[in-house]
């Protein structure tokens, strides 16, 4: 199985300053074929189905504002939201899609303002 | 437009077979690359993969949840199926589906989900 670690759990970020969320897969995610990290993040607000932000470790999604990026390679992974927003509020998912056999979320940062 | 609607009973009895539907529009569950996954989430706790259907008919299963869920699709009718036998209260959750559309990209498009209570 592939265990994918999440951290911090939750964290409070004032208006305007940056957010950092990490994820540890507990085996790498790169594809040697393409050289791509198999690894999405992902947004949820309540009472909504998640959202993607970013696929392949760096890659935004269409439409995704620029102060989300993504960072990392491997097993190591990094979400910055560079200058939060008040509609950033929500709990934020990485998602490792490498494995053959399974898919595999993190368990969830929840992101609030300080 | 690519859009999906999970459907299926909002209670079921413990050690009972649940069985949800995902019909898809905007996208044939035939075409290459393409992929149907379920993913659930029990009330304030995170999101939990289940299972997931290629165009091809690859499946894959949760370790955990294997012995009890089985996915399939009808590309005639556009719907993918889960079921999950035996089920238990802590299997009480929203189960959303979701669609990949290149099998080197994740889950893009999702489902409002539908919540399932399980209880006696």
């Amino acid at each position: 199985d592939i265990v994918m670690t999440q951290f911090p759990e939750s964290l409070a970020v004032s208006l305007g300053e940056r957010a950092t969320i990490n994820c540890k897969s507990s085996h790498s995610v790169l594809k040697s074929s393409n050289n791509k990290d198999y690894l999405a993040w992902y947004q949820q607000k309540p009472g909504q189905p998640p959202k993607l932000l970013i696929y392949w470790a760096s890659t935004r999604d269409s439409g995704v504002p620029d102060r989300f990026s993504g960072s990392g390679s491997g097993t190591d992974f990094t979400l910055t939201i560079r200058s939060l927003q008040a509609e950033d509020v929500a709990v934020y998912y990485c998602l490792q899609h490498h494995s053959s056999l399974e898919w595999t979320f993190g368990q969830g940062t929840k992101v609030e303002i300080k | 437009q690519i859009t999906l609607e999970e459907s299926g009973p909002t209670l079921v009895k413990p050690t009972q077979t649940l069985t949800l539907t995902c019909s898809v529009s905007g996208l044939s569950l035939s075409t290459s690359g393409v992929g149907v996954g379920w993913i659930r989430q029990p009330p304030g706790k995170a999101l939990e993969w289940l299972a997931l259907i290629f165009w091809n008919d690859d499946k894959r299963y949760s370790p955990s949840l294997r012995t009890r869920l089985t996915i399939t699709k009808d590309p005639s009718k556009s719907q993918v199926v889960l079921t999950m036998a035996n089920v238990d209260p802590v299997d009480t959750a929203t189960y959303y589906c979701a669609t990949t559309v290149a099998t080197n990209l994740p889950f893009d498009y999702w489902g409002q989900g539908t919540l399932v209570t399980v209880s006696s």
